[in-house]
């Protein structure tokens, strides 16, 4: 069965800081992969998503960037924090095209920005 | 435009009533519709689908919804509030090129 990862499950980082996320998909093979940021008491926004290794599209200009290194593995990342990438930061997978694609969430990184 | 409207931003049920969350979208075709359930620093899991094969769709932990294209919802319900139920639900819209629409959340509270 398909089992999807992130880690750190909660991070604390001063602004200005750097910043390193990752999420692996296990059990599947090309899968379709997303990152999406959940503010406080709001709904969820997508950020990237990538169809395979390489290939990066950005849904909303900010100061996040995404890399797919590997086929299963999804980055995101930032060079300098800033007090409004606080949030919890969701990865997701999807296989197939359609109507039948669904996608699959991880477990979520907390992370606060101070 | 293309949206999802979840109508009840907080519903609260005693446990061992019935649920009702309900959802309304919009779109110039039949859509693919999601519930996913969100417990409190978790993230999503998908509750059921409907992708235009039977309306009445049945998922987990006794959870089902209709699609009703003439009254365009897509509305949760279950028979029997439990206490683990209570947590956030998401109506979701799939549209073009794997983009989803979500909508804004309702929070369900089960009391005893």
């Amino acid at each position: 069965s398909q089992t999807i990862h992130q880690w750190p499950a909660t991070l604390v980082q001063p602004v200005g800081s750097p910043l390193s996320l990752e999420c692996t998909v296990e059990g599947t093979s090309n899968p379709n992969l997303y990152w999406y940021r959940q503010a406080a008491g709001r709904g969820l926004q997508l950020l990237f998503y990538s169809v395979g290794i390489g290939q990066i599209s950005s849904e909303v200009p900010q100061n996040l960037s995404a890399s797919r290194p590997q086929d299963r593995q999804f980055i995101l990342s930032s060079k300098k924090l800033l007090l409004s990438d606080s949030g919890f930061y969701l990865c997701a997978w999807s296989v197939g095209s359609g109507r039948q694609e669904t996608q699959y969430f991880g477990p979520g990184t907390r992370l606060l920005v101070l | 435009a293309q949206s999802v409207t979840q109508l009840d931003s907080h519903v609260s049920v005693s446990e061992g009533t019935p649920v009702l969350l309900r959802c309304n979208y919009s779109s110039s075709y039949s859509p693919s519709l999601f519930w996913y359930v969100q417990h409190p620093n978790k993230g999503l899991q998908l509750l059921l689908k409907y992708t235009s094969a039977a309306t009445l769709v049945k998922g987990i932990n006794g959870f089902e919804a209709e699609f009703k294209k003439s009254e365009t919802s897509f509305h949760l319900t279950k028979p029997s509030a439990h206490m683990s139920d209570a947590a956030e639900y998401f109506c979701v819209k799939a549209g073009t090129a794997s983009k989803l629409t979500f909508g804004t959340g309702t929070r369900l509270q089960v009391t005893l």
